[in-house]
């Protein structure tokens, strides 16, 4: 069983939708990562929490500590939205992240 | 745009070639990484460097050679490679810590081994 899971691995929304990604994790934690990834590219760190909730635009982070369970919202979803999102943990003792194995989104006009 | 500049974009070797992977950042950080990335999974970690020394090297093979010559250039020097080496190769950097500061990648190298 993998450290860190995601849910769905898949996902498809018509424009406008409110999308919600799952991850939860198994190791203690120091802090969680959501990372977006477009096709062909680069990554871009969206999110890093240790508690509580984050906000930035139409995306929102939450992260349950008890529970070992982080979710990442999309409000009013758009095609640019369109994109590989994956959730990573640290552990605390290096600066090494454990991947989820991501999401893949598409969002349609 | 981002802050962390690959440098090739793209990069077709043979098997007996030797190739050069670059990576500069100008952030001051001094965290810097690679990662492998394969299509469809998610990034594998190979190398981290902390204080332009090496701190993880996550049993890659040694035809894979990383070099940090200063707090700002990250290498990867390759030789020998072998054709399921052919990945997307990332370059990250970060502040220092324990995994609690996020990291900043750079757009990557597509690299085809022949």
């Amino acid at each position: 069983k993998n450290e860190v899971e995601q849910s769905p691995q898949n996902l498809t929304a018509q424009e406008g939708e409110f999308i919600t990604i799952n991850c939860s994790y198994s190791v203690g934690i120091s802090a969680l990562h959501w990372l977006q990834q477009h096709p062909g590219g680069g990554i871009v760190s969206l999110f890093m929490l240790s508690s509580g909730k984050k906000k930035h635009g139409r995306l929102i982070a939450t992260i349950n500590i008890q529970e070992k369970h982080s979710s990442l919202h999309i409000t009013a979803s758009h095609p640019r939205d369109s994109a590989v999102y994956i959730c990573a943990v640290s552990t605390g003792f290096t600066d090494k992240l454990i991947f989820g194995t991501g999401t893949r989104l598409q969002v349609f006009p | 745009d981002t802050e962390v500049t690959q440098t090739p974009k793209h990069l077709v070797m043979g098997m007996t070639n030797k190739k050069s992977l670059k990576c500069e950042q100008h952030m001051g950080h001094r965290a810097m990484y690679w990662y492998k990335q394969k299509a469809k999974k998610p990034p594998e970690l190979m190398f981290v460097y902390s204080y332009e020394k090496l701190s993880i090297n996550e049993s890659v093979p040694s035809r894979f050679s990383p070099e940090c010559p200063n707090s700002s250039l990250l290498n990867l020097h390759l030789h020998a490679l072998q054709p399921e080496d052919s990945a997307l190769y990332l370059c990250a950097s970060s502040h220092v810590g324990t995994g609690d500061q996020p990291q900043h990648f750079g757009d990557g190298t597509r690299l085809s081994i022949l």
